[in-house]
């Protein structure tokens, strides 16, 4: 067990819909990253929060935006969903600004759009 | 966004065979990072390399950092049913944090009895 929590483990939902992904970190963890994990994919780096503050961003679409609040905990909306955007999320915090071997991953939410 | 080739994409072997799976690159990396995913599961850090030539061992799994710092390799010694999952390498460059690991596209490794 990381000790990274994500809720839903599973959504199915359909085309032109808005979900929002769950993410609590490590206890202590600052930072929060989500990762997209699309078939035969590795992972793509979306955001990263640091203490609250978005503080680096890659691949994330505008329909897709994310938060991370006073306790820390963090959320991943995805809005106007398309087939495409179907995949595993998963969500990684770390104690400190960014060192990757300090990652620490949640199991993923597996999202369907049908 | 950038990504790793890694081979082989998906590997069956019998129980008890070495493995060999390696990852490269166009692009010079500092940090090489070995991950496995249980299914299921998200990935867990197996091994880090930090200089170009290192050799690292955990247990039955061993990487080297390779000598131009564009490639990297995993070899897992006397597999068993437990090795199944999917093995992700990642290259980080220097100065880069977490947010700028890139990552491979996966060896797959189902074991058979």
């Amino acid at each position: 067990d990381s000790g990274v929590t994500q809720t839903p483990k599973h959504l199915i939902t359909a085309t032109g819909q808005r979900v929002t992904l769950r993410c609590s970190p490590r206890s202590g963890d600052l930072s929060v990253y989500w990762y997209q994990q699309s078939l035969d994919q590795g992972l793509q780096f979306l955001i990263q929060y640091y203490n609250g503050e978005e503080r680096a961003k890659g691949n994330i679409l505008e329909r897709f935006s994310a938060q991370q609040f006073p306790d820390l905990h963090s959320e991943l909306n995805l809005s106007s969903l398309e087939l495409g955007d179907s995949a595993l999320y998963f969500c990684a915090s770390s104690g400190d600004r960014g060192v990757a071997e300090k990652l620490f991953f949640g199991s993923g939410t597996q999202l369907s759009v049908l | 966004g950038q990504q790793l080739n890694q081979s082989p994409q998906s590997m069956f072997i019998q129980e008890g065979e070495d493995v060999s799976m390696n990852c490269t690159s166009s692009s010079i990396f500092n940090t090489w990072l070995w991950y496995k995913q249980d299914p299921g599961e998200g990935p867990v850090l197996l091994i880090a390399l930090y200089k170009a030539g290192e050799l690292t061992s955990n247990g039955r799994l061993t990487a080297q950092f390779g000598i131009t710092r564009k490639d990297s390799f995993l070899n897992i010694s006397a597999s068993i049913p437990s090795d199944v999952g999917i093995y992700f390498c990642a290259g980080q460059s220097r100065g880069g944090t977490a947010s700028k690991l890139t990552f491979g596209t996966g060896t797959r490794l189902q074991v058979t009895l």
